[in-house]
């Protein structure tokens, strides 16, 4: 059974401040993954991609990822209330393979 | 019209009710999706489909039945639901590719209330 597990949250955080999102997988053969971002009542938007251990940056996201650890982190630098929305971290083993997401964790940035 | 579209946005149908939810996709995809997101759930993949042809099926109940006449546009039937098959309903596309996963972009989602 693949998972993907995230905790729910909320995350509180000032805005400001670094927003950091955690979520780990178990398929040992995941290569791809994915953060969206959901605002309630509204679908998932992609804000990140990352297929290579490291880190890969966008603007104030940055993804982490450690195959080893089968880990992937999601930092937003400089959080803003519009930041607030749900988190999906999603994995993926191959092109013709489906994504199987996480439950998301909620963010809440305070002004 | 640009992405990914979807249609009605929010739909109430009785338990006897025959409905369809309709997906258009406007990026050139060839590979479309349909999941299922519930209140405190993971999103849950139902069927994909890539250049037309069904390649998922995740155990869905009958009572779902996809069709998919060309790349651009996806389907999802329904009849004779359930109250706990209230849910929103998202299609995804995205190009099919042998190598990593390419990104998925979902449309608006439809609202579903089964009474």
């Amino acid at each position: 059974q693949k998972e993907v597990e995230q905790n729910s949250g909320p995350l509180s955080v000032p805005e400001g401040a670094i927003a950091s999102l955690n979520c780990t997988y178990s398929d040992r053969g995941s290569q791809s993954f994915f953060w969206y971002r959901q605002y309630s009542g509204k679908s998932p938007e992609l804000i990140m991609s990352i297929y290579s251990n490291g880190d890969k940056e966008d603007g104030r996201f940055t993804a982490q990822l450690n195959k080893a650890s089968q880990y992937v982190s999601l930092l937003i630098r400089d959080s803003q209330p519009s930041d607030s929305a749900t988190y999906l971290c999603a994995a993926s083993n191959s092109g013709y393979s489906t994504l199987t997401f996480g439950k998301g964790t909620m963010l809440l940035v305070s002004p | 019209e640009t992405g990914v579209t979807q249609t009605p946005r929010h739909l109430v149908m009785g338990m006897t009710n025959k409905k369809s939810l309709k997906c258009e996709q406007h990026l050139g995809h060839n590979a479309m999706y349909w999941y299922k997101q519930s209140a405190k759930k993971p999103l849950e993949l139902m069927f994909v489909y890539n250049f037309k042809e069904q390649t998922e099926n995740n155990s869905v109940p009958s009572r779902f039945s996809p069709e998919c006449p060309n790349s651009s546009h996806l389907f999802l039937h329904l009849h004779t639901l359930q109250p706990e098959d209230s849910a929103l309903y998202l299609c995804a596309s995205s190009h099919a590719s042998g190598g990593p996963q390419e990104t998925q972009y979902f449309g608006p989602g439809t609202r579903l209330l089964v009474l």
